[in-house]
């Protein structure tokens, strides 16, 4: 099966900077990487997601890379906010398993006001 | 569009009491998601669904949990008897699969305490 592994697992940033989470995964077969943002006492919400035909996807603050060749796909977030505060979580999908996900361990980011 | 919406948000049992977990997926999706968080594991699928049928379960952790989905509108995961290990906060998820992978839109869980 896929493997992802998500770095860092914490991250503090000023108010105002940038935060860069990455993710590497296994199976070069996996075409789908969607980015979840979970609140204290709430589910995994889709921040965004990109698929392997497109290289970066950009949505206000928040893009998404993905090296297909190095296997490995990053969030950006620039300007960032305290309300950017939470954990993120980035999970790769492959074809034909029935939208089976699998998911990083996870980064804790901190924005300090 | 109300969302995945997950019943109870919080329960507390005894060790030995049956657990059952609710959940309404959002209307028209068509697979459906039991995952477990914990600080040790993260994130870990237990089951999912696809037109209401169970496609894989081996996430299961044993014979103690059970997981149906009687319609596309309603599904449980049941726990019996529980364990002190088995606290953690359990989410449903569901997503509409047409082809390409679509994105999975998470409840807000169920956090489960088992003393």
């Amino acid at each position: 099966g896929e493997n992802v592994e998500q770095h860092p697992s914490t991250l503090s940033v000023q108010e105002g900077d940038s935060a860069v989470i990455k993710c590497t995964y296994s199976d070069s077969a996996s075409n789908y990487f969607p980015w979840y943002k979970q609140e204290l006492g709430k589910g995994p919400q889709l921040i965004i997601d990109i698929r392997s035909n497109v290289g970066e996807k950009k949505d206000q603050r928040i893009a998404v890379t993905l090296n297909k060749t190095a296997k490995h796909f990053s969030l950006h977030i620039t300007e960032t906010q305290p309300e950017d505060s939470a954990v993120y979580f980035c999970a790769a999908s492959l074809p034909n398993t029935g939208n089976q996900f699998y998911f990083g361990t996870g980064t804790s980011l901190t924005v300090i006001p | 569009d109300a969302g995945v919406i997950q019943s109870p948000r919080h329960e507390v049992t005894e060790m030995g009491q049956e657990v059952t977990l609710r959940c309404k997926p959002i209307s028209g999706h068509n697979s459906l998601f039991w995952y477990r968080q914990t600080m040790m594991r993260g994130l870990e699928l237990l089951i999912y669904f696809n037109n209401n049928v169970p496609i894989d379960d081996s996430g299961m952790p044993e014979d103690r949990f059970s997981a149906k989905m009687p319609n596309a509108s309603f599904s449980t995961l049941k726990i019996q008897p529980s364990e002190p290990r088995d606290s953690a906060v359990y989410f449903c998820a569901s997503s509409r699969v047409r082809g390409p992978s679509s994105p999975l839109h998470f409840g807000n869980g169920t956090r489960l305490t088992v003393t």
